[in-house]
């Protein structure tokens, strides 16, 4: 079955940086890209970026662009999320989810990652 | 960056009523629209795509329409897991961008 399971929680202090991984299984990785997507705490779905698995193009958010790099291990089926000079205000849940058919909606999501940015 | 607009931002109903969700594009999107729930506490779920299929698994109670810029999501006869706030989602350009949530609560 597909499956997408995303590194556990981490607790960043403002201006770190930090990487979010998410491994998948149960499907032909380079067949499917992977969004990334963003939920504040209380808050909506916020769509970050995607990325090809199987040429590397990514296509982002502007709000995100310059900020964050999302990176992929074909021999490892897994997708990397980094996100630099973190603020208070990205502290968020943050989800992979895999696209149902070329940069479409996404079918199957991760557990998600709570990132804290605190002092 | 197209503006999803959902409404109601919160919906009280009881189990058996029929409601509908709408949601308003800014600007045309064809078919590239999508429906999610989310319960609390876990990552969303995919229920409808293309405006009107139903993602596998999704009951029949659940049915999508419109094209465009107008977009329903009507659920007929409630059942108590259908309870959970539910996101509207274009894919048609960059940036995606989702609506800002509809929860449906219990009456």
């Amino acid at each position: 079955q597909v499956q997408l399971v995303q590194s556990g929680a981490e607790v960043k202090k403002p201006g770190a940086s930090v990487k979010v991984s998410c491994k998948t299984s149960g499907y032909i990785f380079t067949d499917h890209g992977l969004h990334w997507i963003r939920q504040a705490p209380g808050q909506g779905l916020e769509w970050m970026g995607w990325i090809n698995t199987a040429n590397g193009h990514t296509k982002w958010s502007e709000k995100f662009q310059g900020r964050t790099t999302i990176t992929r291990d074909t021999s490892a089926a897994t997708v990397y999320m980094e996100l630099s000079s973190l603020r208070s205000d990205d502290t968020a849940v943050f989800y992979c989810a895999r696209d149902r058919e070329f940069y479409g909606p996404a079918d199957y999501w991760g557990q998600g990652t709570l990132v804290t940015v605190s002092s | 960056d197209i503006q999803m607009t959902q409404s109601p931002s919160s919906l009280s109903a009881s189990v058996g009523d029929r409601i509908t969700i709408t949601c308003r594009a800014s600007q045309s999107i064809s078919n590239y629209f999508h429906w999610y729930q989310q319960k609390p506490g876990k990552a969303p779920e995919l229920l409808i795509y293309a405006a009107s299929t139903r993602q596998s698994g999704v009951p029949s109670r659940f049915s999508g329409s419109g094209s465009g810029t107008d977009f329903t999501l009507t659920i007929t006869s409630l059942q108590p897991e259908d309870f959970a706030t539910y996101y509207c989602q274009q894919t048609y350009t960059t940036p995606q961008t989702f609506g800002q949530g509809t929860k449906l609560e219990i009456k």
